[in-house]
């Protein structure tokens, strides 16, 4: 099992460009959330998917993000335009319904400069 | 919104040495987890507690839910220098499906040698 893949790995960008975050969940995992993680706040849901549906985006911190589950082995998280303050490490991390116990990727750390 | 308090924020310690993290809320969690980072990975599970006043091991490691469910503790015992890491509780309650994971903000374990 490869666990949950994750590309980038580093991403530098110049303040409003797009960004696109991708992630790969485990097959046969049915739900795939989104994590941002910095010094401030720690580790913060943005938005979790099952069965490729969004449940819950009240994370999502404005119009700017934008999350894709187009199926059920791919994920994408946007960024348009991008801004210094988006600087973070982003994770995606994936799930079944009967575990609770989330399976984590290596995250991409995002440098909007 | 929930919010979990997390404690120590830091801990430096020598090796060899027992260690103690708690994590505190004033809400109710079905489920608290326990996770370790290492630098530049995402968060991997190191125990899962699921019922109020469970004790649970796993090697070193014990963690317990607190009877109040609204507390957890997590030991390390005779630390080594691979423990080295940030450690987060994570609780959550949404009971028979998948919801959010609310995580505390981290205790960073350094070990000496």
């Amino acid at each position: 099992d490869a666990g949950v893949i994750q590309s980038p790995r580093h991403e530098v960008t110049e303040m409003g460009q797009e960004v696109t975050l991708r992630c790969k969940p485990i097959s046969g995992h049915n739900s795939l959330f989104w994590y941002r993680q910095t010094m401030m706040r720690g580790l913060e849901l943005l938005i979790y998917f099952n069965n490729n549906v969004p449940i819950d985006d009240s994370g999502m911190p404005e119009d700017r993000f934008s999350a894709k589950m187009p199926n059920a082995s791919f994920s994408t998280l946007k960024i348009q335009p991008s801004e210094p303050r988006d600087s973070a490490v982003y994770f995606c991390a994936s799930s079944t319904d009967r575990y609770y116990g989330y399976t984590f990727g290596s995250g991409t750390r995002l440098t909007v400069v | 919104g929930q919010q979990l308090n997390q404690s120590p924020q830091s801990m430096f310690i020598q090796e060899g040495e027992d260690v103690s993290m708690n994590c505190t809320s004033s809400s109710i969690f079905n489920t608290w987890l326990w996770y370790k980072q290492d630098p530049g990975e995402g968060p991997v599970l190191l125990i899962a507690l699921y019922k109020a006043g469970e004790l649970t091991s796993n090697g070193r490691l014990t963690a317990q839910f607190g009877i109040t469910r609204k507390d957890s503790f997590l030991n390390i015992s005779a630390s080594i220098p691979s423990d080295v890491g940030i450690y987060f509780c994570a609780g959550e309650n949404y009971g028979g499906s998948q919801g959010n994971l609310i995580f505390g903000k981290g205790t960073k374990l350094s070990v000496k040698p």
